[in-house]
């Protein structure tokens, strides 16, 4: 069972450049959302899906953009990369019932330079 | 809105130290209540969880218990470990959505 499957690990980027974060569940969850986290922040949510075809934004979702078009997979798009964007990106995805509990993927470390 | 604080670390424990993390909340009613563990180089796991008022989540050794009169649900361990050092953090989910708002986080180193 993978649960949550977060590509690429590991990605460095030049500003002005675009990329999608892939993420992917097998657990058939309706909910997925992204968060990224920075020192001495936390995590912050980006944007979230509550099913297919239906999208919002987070706290902070300028900068980026996302799609749910299966169930299993929701791609975060970053349009032109800045330097501000640099961070590790969580994918997670949400049991809705015994409590909301969420299942976190591995995690992509991005660098913009 | 609702909220968490948790303690401000970084704490540095010895082996078999006794572990707690505090956690106070803001919540519109009595939502479910999370610690979740994040250790190096990994995602964010579940720990334990309440989902009612004076529930006690358990699991590895660790407990928490959702206090509704403090609004509280600090994390404790009786004797920490070497493989305990990580960062942990209190959630719960926003008023009527599924959205998990966490604290900020509290990094656990534990020496020899």
């Amino acid at each position: 069972n993978a649960g949550v499957t977060q590509t690429p690990k590991f990605q460095v980027l030049k500003t002005g450049q675009s990329m999608t974060l892939q993420c992917a569940q097998d657990m058939n969850h309706e909910y997925m959302s992204w968060y990224r986290q920075d020192p001495g922040m936390g995590l912050r949510l980006i944007h979230y899906s509550v099913g297919a075809g239906i999208t919002d934004q987070g706290e902070v979702p300028n900068g980026y953009n996302v799609s749910r078009s299966t169930t299993e997979d929701f791609p975060l798009r970053l349009l032109s990369a800045a330097p501000s964007q640099t961070s590790v990106y969580f994918c997670a995805s949400t049991r809705l019932t015994g409590g909301l509990e969420a299942f976190f993927g591995q995690g992509t470390r991005l660098t913009v330079v | 809105g609702d909220s968490v604080t948790q303690m401000e670390g970084p704490v540095t424990l010895s082996e078999e130290a006794f572990l707690t993390i505090n956690c106070t909340y803001t919540a519109t009613g009595y939502p479910s209540l999370f610690w979740y563990v994040q250790y190096p180089g990994e995602g964010l796991q579940l720990l334990l969880k309440a989902t009612k008022a004076d529930d006690k989540g358990s699991n590895k050794g660790f407990e928490a218990t959702y206090r509704k009169e403090t609004t509280s649900f600090h994390l404790e361990k009786g004797s920490v470990q070497v493989s305990d050092s990580a960062v942990y953090f209190c959630a719960l989910p926003g008023a009527g959505s599924y959205q998990l708002t966490f604290g900020k986080g509290t990094k656990l180193s534990v020496i020899p």
